[in-house]
């Protein structure tokens, strides 16, 4: 069965503290991996795109890697404001271009 | 540019009515995307419309449909409400299936 899992379910950090967040999937034919960040009440805001193994990207204090099963999310230096649900998402071939969701990692940073 | 719209932002509706969404696209994309999205169930697929036609569908019974116009504006509507479509239904509209762009959601509560 088509499936992504996220790892931790929940993440408390001190500010400044880096950690990774994990996705890992079990698709056949990857197309797509992407990242979204949930703030509470507001629809998942775009992150990145992953298509292939070895591929890295950077946004401020966010990285993403993929390998060919899984997916990190690496925040350095984390500040209150990166608080929020961060989920990952998969295109997979035989999926006719639906996504395939995670449950999401809560991140809660304190000051 | 101006990004997804959805209207209503919140909804309050009685068990057996029916209740249309709205979804404005980010201009020149032509596919939408409704989900679905529930604390116990992260986010569920709904459908996806490209040019005026379905061309995805999740697994939702048929009392939830949907329509796109030929400006790519987008409606949902459920009939016959129950208390667990009590839900943040969210839109997303894309260029190329390569980067989805949600609005901020239509919060309902059935009671």
């Amino acid at each position: 069965e088509d499936q992504v899992t996220q790892s931790p379910e929940a993440l408390r950090l001190q500010e400044g503290e880096s950690s990774s967040l994990n996705c890992s999937y079990t698709v056949s034919g990857l197309r797509g991996l992407f990242w979204y960040r949930q703030d509470p009440g507001k629809g998942p805001e775009f992150l990145f795109t992953l298509y292939s193994a070895g591929e890295e990207k950077e946004k401020e204090r966010l990285k993403a890697t993929l390998t060919k099963k899984e997916s990190f999310l690496h925040i350095t230096a984390p500040k209150p404001e990166d608080s929020a649900t961060y989920l990952c998402a998969v295109h997979h071939m035989d999926s006719n271009y639906q996504l395939i969701w995670g449950a999401g990692t809560k991140l809660i940073i304190k000051p | 540019k101006a990004g997804v719209t959805q209207t209503p932002r919140y909804l309050i509706k009685t068990r057996g009515q029916q209740v249309t969404l709205s979804c404005s696209p980010i201009s020149g994309h032509r596919s939408v995307s409704w989900y679905q999205q529930t604390p116990g169930q992260g986010l569920q697929f709904l459908f996806e419309y490209f040019s005026e036609t379905q061309r995805n569908k999740g697994n939702f019974p048929g009392r939830f449909s949907g329509r796109q116009f030929s400006n790519s504006r987008s409606e949902m509507n459920v009939s016959t409400l129950e208390l667990g479509d009590s839900a943040l239904y969210l839109c997303a509209s894309s260029l190329e299936r390569d980067g989805y762009t949600f609005g901020s959601g239509t919060r309902l509560t059935v009671v």
